[in-house]
């Protein structure tokens, strides 16, 4: 169990450019969770991933958001046309399904759009 | 929908005190998680405690305990003997459980800075 790993750990973007990020989860664990947190808030749910389904989007995912899990194991955040209000970090956490199921965190990417 | 509201922007505690940060949610469930994520500067976010709704005793991890008051809906943790290293951002966070359709992502509070000083 080497814990949830995302990369980059950092990334500095122009406006308009597209960004993906990604996130490895702990190897048996099925769902995977995207969480983007600004400063002085708490993180707030972006999507859910059962295995390779995305099974919910919060609706602070707009459509210049897209999130995948090929075959159920990594997974991307990809961001088109940032603005600088994307600016935030962006975490990835996953858990087994069951209903005792806890979330194990990544280090997140922290985004800076300028 | 669930809400989960931290009062406290910012405590502060003298080393080996004790320091509680106050936490109240709302619900409609009767059956829920509720979480303590500790958040170190520019680390990531580690679970501290975890309390199911269903049981009546209260969490205890270690130096870590918590206050569960279901009918209040009140979630406070308490950190005895605190330690430098307490210092961080500590985040409230409620959960469904992963049955009838619950997708099971954490709703958080917008957290609390404890400071601890030497």
């Amino acid at each position: 169990d080497t814990g949830v790993s995302q990369d980059p750990r950092h990334k500095i973007t122009k406006r308009g450019q597209n960004v993906t990020f990604r996130c490895d989860p702990i190897s048996e664990h099925n769902r995977l969770y995207w969480y983007r947190q600004t400063l002085g808030q708490g993180p707030e749910f972006l999507t859910y991933f059962q295995n390779e389904a995305q099974l919910e989007k919060s609706r602070l995912l707009s459509d210049r958001f897209s999130a995948e899990r090929p075959k159920g194991s990594f997974s991307t955040l990809e961001i088109q046309r940032t603005e600088q209000g994307d600016s935030a970090m962006y975490l990835c956490a996953s858990s087994l399904g069951d209903r005792e199921g806890e979330q194990y965190f990544g280090p997140g990417t922290r985004l800076t759009v300028t | 929908a669930q809400t989960v509201t931290q009062s406290q922007p910012e405590m502060s505690v003298q080393e080996a005190e004790t320091v509680t940060l106050s936490c109240t949610y709302d619900t409609s469930e009767s059956d829920y998680y509720l979480f303590w994520y500790k958040q170190p500067p520019s680390r990531q976010m580690i679970l501290v405690i975890r309390q199911e709704a269903y049981k009546q005793q209260n969490a205890t991890e270690n130096r870590f305990s918590v206050n569960f008051q279901k009918a209040a809906k009140s979630f406070s943790l308490k950190i005895s003997d605190s330690q430098l290293g307490d210092a961080a951002m500590y985040f409230c966070a409620y959960r469904s459980p992963h049955y009838g359709g619950s997708q099971g992502n954490l709703i958080f509070g917008k957290g609390t800075k404890l400071s601890v000083k030497p």
